[in-house]
């Protein structure tokens, strides 16, 4: 059984560029989360989804950032415009209920 | 306050030793609490589930404190392989829809 996979595992992106960072959750899960982390800090909690539907985006910046998680493929962290402020790693989990979440490896950004 | 507070250390402790964290939460209706380890530049992975009857897992051992709203992990018999940094975590919110990481502890083991 893999485990979530997340892709690309680093992204290099100019200013003002757009980011798109991939989520496939483990099989079985249908509940995926996206959390932002920062060098030195704690996960900040950014989106929860569940398939074609935003749960909860509490965590989410207003402008430039978007999540989605399709009917078919994986779920989808995006961010237009990046900022040199937008570097940081994402970690993408999955849950098959309520309960114990599973990460993946995670996407370290990198805006220049 | 924050929802999740950990003491960031970080803690130095000397192989073999047995060294305890703990970790505060705020909201009192949060049911289920987690321990992960996540070592430099790696994802979290999750360490011990703590419900209301704790939970061990041979030299780790994770209680659950609702009256004081804390829970705590001990670590006997320390190894140099359990240097990492070790995160709480919790649901949060009335519809428990998220779950509340605290900042991490850092420890190190030294020879």
């Amino acid at each position: 059984n893999a485990g979530v996979m997340q892709n690309p595992r680093h992204l290099v992106r100019r200013r003002g560029q757009e980011a798109r960072l991939r989520c496939s959750p483990m099989k079985g899960h249908s509940h995926v989360y996206w959390y932002r982390q920062l060098p030195e800090e704690g996960l900040k909690f950014m989106v929860y989804l569940q398939k074609e539907n935003i749960i909860d985006e509490s965590g989410m910046p207003k402008e430039r950032f978007s999540a989605e998680f399709p009917k078919e493929g994986p779920s989808i962290l995006r961010i237009q415009q990046v900022v040199r402020g937008d570097s940081a790693a994402y970690f993408c989990a999955s849950s098959p209920n309520l309960d114990e979440q599973y990460f993946g490896p995670g996407t370290r950004l990198t805006v220049t | 306050r924050k929802e999740v507070e950990q003491d960031p250390g970080p803690f130095n402790v000397p192989e073999g030793a047995t060294v305890a964290f703990n970790c505060t939460y705020s909201n009192s209706a949060s049911q289920s609490f987690f321990w992960y380890r996540q070592d430099c530049r790696k994802e979290p992975k999750l360490l011990m589930s703590v419900y209301s009857s704790g939970n061990e897992d041979g030299r780790f051992t994770a209680q659950l404190n609702r009256a004081s709203q804390y829970i705590s992990l001990l670590i006997r018999d320390s190894k140099l392989s359990d240097s990492a940094t070790y995160l709480c975590a919790g649901w949060a919110g009335s519809s428990a829809s998220k779950i509340i990481f605290g900042s991490g502890t850092r420890l190190s083991i030294r020879p």
